[in-house]
């Protein structure tokens, strides 16, 4: 089993639904990550949580919400999907120092 | 503000033609950078991390560079099965740093055919 997985793997919305993307890790890592990729821009962090208490918004939280429900569990919501969200997400988890990042293998969401 | 820029774009090689990714930086205070590997369809694989000017690090036909500005990953007698998105990332240390943030270039995707 992967040290990160990620479901569902992939995702086609309409405009205006709530949809939900899990996370859940193995790893035993307390900081967990979730970045959104889109073609020329390269990984940009949208929220990341120290533990279960800690929660806090990256560069473009906007739109998004997430919850850690659990050491190994931390899900991305997006309240009302919109077109320009479309793109390839991806959960991480760190250890203490932040420095051995393990990437789930993405969830590509098409919002239509 | 902590920036992180890749060069080329994209990148053909002819096997066993070797070359160099590019990845220059501008971040307040370095705690580390980093190279990753991506496959299409896959998260981002984890290739080196360097943390001093000067340092050095390698991996069969991959060897990584730091200077105070800039990174590079240089590629020994490419095979296509080193096709792929390779990302520079950088971690900055004071306030961003704490958070484990990574900071990423657009990537460089090399293509290297037989």
């Amino acid at each position: 089993d992967a040290d990160v997985t990620q479901t569902p793997r992939n995702r086609i919305t309409k405009t205006g639904k709530r949809i939900m993307l899990e996370c859940s890790q193995t790893k035993g890592h307390d900081r967990m990550y979730w970045y959104r990729q889109d073609p020329g821009l390269g990984l940009r962090l949208i929220y990341y949580s120290f533990d279960v208490k800690d929660i806090n918004k990256g560069e473009i939280s906007d739109g998004y919400s997430v919850s850690r429900q659990a050491q190994a569990k931390f899900s991305l919501s997006l309240e009302s999907a919109i077109p320009n969200q479309t793109a390839l997400y991806f959960c991480a988890t760190s250890d203490l120092g932040g420095i051995g990042y393990t990437f789930g293998s993405g969830t590509r969401l098409t919002v239509v | 503000e902590d920036q992180v820029t890749q060069s080329p774009e994209a990148l053909r090689l002819q096997e066993g033609e070797s070359s160099s990714l590019n990845c220059s930086y501008t971040v307040s205070g370095l705690r580390g950078l980093f190279w990753y590997r991506q496959d299409p369809g896959k998260g981002p694989e984890f290739l080196f991390t360097l943390y001093s000017a000067g340092e050095e690090k390698e991996k069969e036909r991959l060897k990584a560079t730091l200077t105070k500005k800039e990174s590079f990953l240089h590629i020994t007698a490419p095979k296509p099965e080193d096709s792929a998105t390779y990302l520079c990332a950088v971690q900055a240390s004071g306030g961003s740093g704490n958070t484990g943030k990574l900071i990423f270039g657009q990537g460089t995707t090399l293509q290297v055919k037989p």
